[in-house]
C-alpha cells in the first residue's frame, strides 16, 4: 500500500519558519513527481508546490514563491517543504501528494493525511 | 491563472438517484496530445481528497463505475449514476493543463 506520512506542522509566530517532511512508503519514490497542497480549515484546496522525480525542477504558487522551498531526498524517500517568513494566511492543513507523472507539475493520485500549520502570535 | 468554476455549490440527493456536477474552466484544457487535463476528486468528511477521474473521462483505479466524467475544452461534468451513502462529501475539479494547478471551489453533496 502506498502511504505518505507528513510531519513537522505546529504553531509558529508570524515571520517564523517551519520545515515539513513527508515520508513515503510502498512507492518507488524516485520515479514520482511529488508536491504539496494546502487547505485552510473549512476551506478549499490550493496547490502550492511541486517537484519532479529528480529534484532538479521545482514549481511554486505565487502565494508562496520566494518564501517556501520544496526539496526531496530520494535515498530516504522523503519530501520536504521549508517554509520561511510565515504569515497568518499560511495557516492550513498541508497535504503531501504523489503526482500521476514524474514532471513535478501534474495532478495527484495519492494524498497523505496532512499536517496542520498554524501561524499566530 | 486558470479559474475553475463549479456548480452547484451544494447538492442534496436521494440515495439511488443520479447526481451531476459541472466544472467550467476559464481557458481550454485540451493539450496538443488531445487529452483534457481535468481531474475530479472527492473529499469525504475528515479525510484527504481521493482521485476519482483523470484526464476528464478516465476512472481511476478502484473507483466504482457509477462515477463517470465527460467533457472537453472548457466544460466538464461529473455524474454519479446512483448515489450511495458513502458518496457524500465535497467534490473538486482541478486542472493540470497550466501552472499553477488550480482547483474549483467544491460542490458539497449530501443525502436528502
Amino acid at each position: 500500500d502506498v502511504q505518505l506520512l507528513e510531519s513537522g506542522g505546529g504553531l509558529v509566530q508570524p515571520g517564523g519558519s517551519l520545515r515539513l517532511s513527508c515520508a513515503a512508503s510502498g512507492v518507488t519514490f524516485s520515479i514520482d513527481g511529488m508536491g504539496w497542497v494546502r487547505q485552510p480549515s473549512g476551506g478549499g484546496l490550493e496547490w502550492i508546490s511541486g517537484i519532479n522525480n529528480n529534484g532538479n525542477k521545482a514549481y511554486y504558487a505565487d502565494s508562496v514563491k520566494g518564501r517556501f522551498t520544496i526539496s526531496r531526498d530520494n535515498s530516504m524517500k522523503t519530501l520536504y517543504l521549508q517554509m520561511n517568513s510565515l504569515r497568518a494566511e499560511d495557516t492550513a492543513l498541508y497535504y503531501c501528494v504523489r503526482q500521476v507523472t514524474a514532471s513535478g507539475d501534474d495532478a495527484s493520485d495519492v494524498w497523505g493525511q496532512g499536517t496542520m500549520v498554524t501561524v499566530s502570535s | 491563472d486558470i479559474v475553475m468554476t463549479q456548480t452547484p455549490l451544494s447538492l442534496s440527493v436521494t440515495p439511488g438517484q443520479p447526481a451531476s456536477i459541472s466544472c467550467k474552466s476559464s481557458e481550454s484544457l485540451v493539450h496538443s496530445d488531445g487529452k483534457s487535463y481535468l481531474y475530479w476528486y472527492l473529499q469525504k468528511p475528515g479525510q484527504p481528497p481521493q482521485l476519482l477521474i483523470r484526464e476528464a473521462t478516465n476512472r481511476f483505479s478502484g473507483v466504482p463505475d457509477r462515477f463517470s466524467g465527460s467533457g472537453s475544452g472548457r466544460d466538464f461534468t461529473l455524474k454519479i449514476s446512483r448515489l450511495e451513502a458513502e458518496d457524500v462529501g465535497v467534490y473538486y475539479c482541478m486542472q493540470s493543463f497550466q501552472r499553477p494547478l488550480t482547483f474549483g471551489g467544491g460542490t458539497k453533496v449530501d443525502i436528502k
